[in-house]
């Protein structure tokens, strides 16, 4: 089945505690990114991969990282968390193809909270 | 720059109403268009999409036009079911531009039995 895959679905940490969400497809897809949904802001994006070893900041990247070390994974790294980043976070992937009709698929969640 | 604005809502009907939900998009060259799906405690799934202007996509009774002329992309479902709330996204993604999509802030629909 495809699919992509977070863990964990919830959290609850403390600040500064440096944590990583995971995020992995199946579907041999280039591209994968991270996003954060917030109330009244919609989805916005945290940084997406091209490629492996191709990586780059979305709209909001302060407080975040990533690596790109294999095709099937992009974790998301928070290395001294704060209450401002409490979310619901989504990871996503698609393939690179050419022209624009690639559909992109989500993961189901992450939900994050920073006390 | 790129970007799609659409109804916030909330969005509250009767069962069997006809929904509209507007979209409008800014955008360079020809981006691929879209409608993603929110269930409670569910991520995003497809709804359903067009990659070219005049396309209608349709899926589950929904139904969009890609409008050129007015840059729109409204959503549309002639009976709404109680089973239809969910918070409905627009998003757009440019041609030949990576895979990079923009997404709309979501519309929330309650639809009443």
């Amino acid at each position: 089945e495809a699919q992509v895959t977070q863990n964990p679905r919830y959290l609850i940490t403390v600040t500064g505690k440096k944590l990583t969400v995971t995020c992995s497809q199946n579907m041999n897809h280039e591209y994968m990114s991270w996003y954060r949904q917030d109330p009244g802001l919609g989805l916005r994006q945290i940084y997406y991969s091209m490629n492996v070893e191709v990586t780059d900041k979305g709209d909001v990247p302060e407080g975040y990282k990533v690596s790109r070390k294999e095709k099937r994974n992009f974790p998301l790294i928070l290395e001294s968390p704060s209450p401002n980043q409490t979310s619901l976070y989504f990871c996503a992937s698609s393939f690179q193809g050419q022209g624009s009709g690639n559909t992109i698929y989500f993961g189901e969640g992450s939900w994050l909270t920073v006390v | 720059g790129n970007s799609v604005t659409q109804m916030e809502g909330p969005v509250t009907l009767s069962e069997e109403a006809f929904l509209t939900i507007n979209c409008t998009y800014t955008a360079t060259g020809y981006p691929s268009l879209f409608w993603y799906v929110q269930y409670p405690g569910e991520g995003l799934q497809l709804l359903l999409k067009a990659t070219k202007a005049d396309d209608k996509g349709s899926n589950k009774g929904f139904e969009a036009t890609y409008r050129k002329e007015t840059t729109s992309f409204h959503l549309e479902k002639g009976s709404v079911q109680v089973s239809d709330s969910a918070v409905y996204f627009c998003a757009l993604k440019r041609a030949n531009y990576g895979q990079n999509f923009v997404f709309g802030p979501g519309t929330r629909l309650s639809v009443l039995p």
